[in-house]
């Protein structure tokens, strides 16, 4: 099993530009999240889907951030415009449903850098 | 209006010696707890979990100790190794949602 791959592993991108992050959860898995990660406030869940459809998307920063999931292995994360406060390592992670124990996987996320 | 804190950003401790890892949390609801590891450049993985019916639950060098009535919970290595430096996550969850909570990360340096 390749496990959860995200794609681009690193970006740098100018102000305003639009960024579109992916990932790929592992087969068979219900359930993906997207995470961001900063020194300030860790691991924060961005949004989650469950069967293709979004869950909760409490997280999700302002209107600038956006996210899809058109089929059971693919899903983007996309910023438009891009801030530099946007800045910071992005990871996907999926679950399957039926888990005892929460357990989820992550991917190897996707450091943006916004200058 | 974080629900899972863990207030010591880092942790040093000898080889050998005992590391234990803290984590506080509010709200009373979360019914399962995790450990997760991160190293430098990757994801993080699972590393032990604690329903919230147990107050212990012990891997090898890994134990996870929850205290419901102060909302507290810890991670024990022992012995600590090199190998264990790393920034370590508690997260938390309530039933069904499948949803993780995290903490801020404690990042352990373990010195030979």
């Amino acid at each position: 099993d390749a496990g959860v791959i995200q794609s681009p592993r690193h970006e740098v991108t100018e102000m305003g530009q639009e960024v579109t992050l992916r990932c790929k959860p592992i087969s068979g898995h219900d359930y993906l999240f997207w995470y961001r990660q900063t020194m300030m406030r860790g691991l924060e869940l961005l949004i989650y889907f469950n069967n293709n459809v979004p869950i909760d998307d409490s997280g999700m920063p302002e209107d600038r951030f956006s996210a899809k999931m058109p089929n059971a292995s693919f899903s983007t994360l996309k910023i438009q415009p891009s801030e530099p406060r946007d800045s910071a390592v992005y990871f996907c992670a999926s679950s399957p449903s039926g888990s005892q124990s929460y357990e989820q996987y992550f991917g190897p996320g996707t450091r943006l850098t916004v200058t | 209006d974080q629900q899972v804190k863990q207030n010591s950003p880092s942790l040093s401790v000898q080889e050998g010696r005992i590391s234990i890892l803290n984590c506080d949390y509010t709200n009373s609801m979360f019914d399962y707890f995790l450990w997760y590891k991160k190293y430098p450049a990757e994801g993080p993985t699972f590393l032990i979990s604690i329903s919230s019916i147990k107050d212990k639950n012990e891997d090898g060098r890994f134990t996870v100790f929850l205290n419901k009535s102060a909302k507290h919970l810890s991670l024990h290595i022992v012995p600590s190794q090199p190998g264990d430096s790393a920034v370590y996550f508690c997260a938390a969850s309530t039933l069904n949602t499948g949803k993780l909570i995290f903490g801020q990360g404690t990042t352990l340096q373990v010195k030979p």
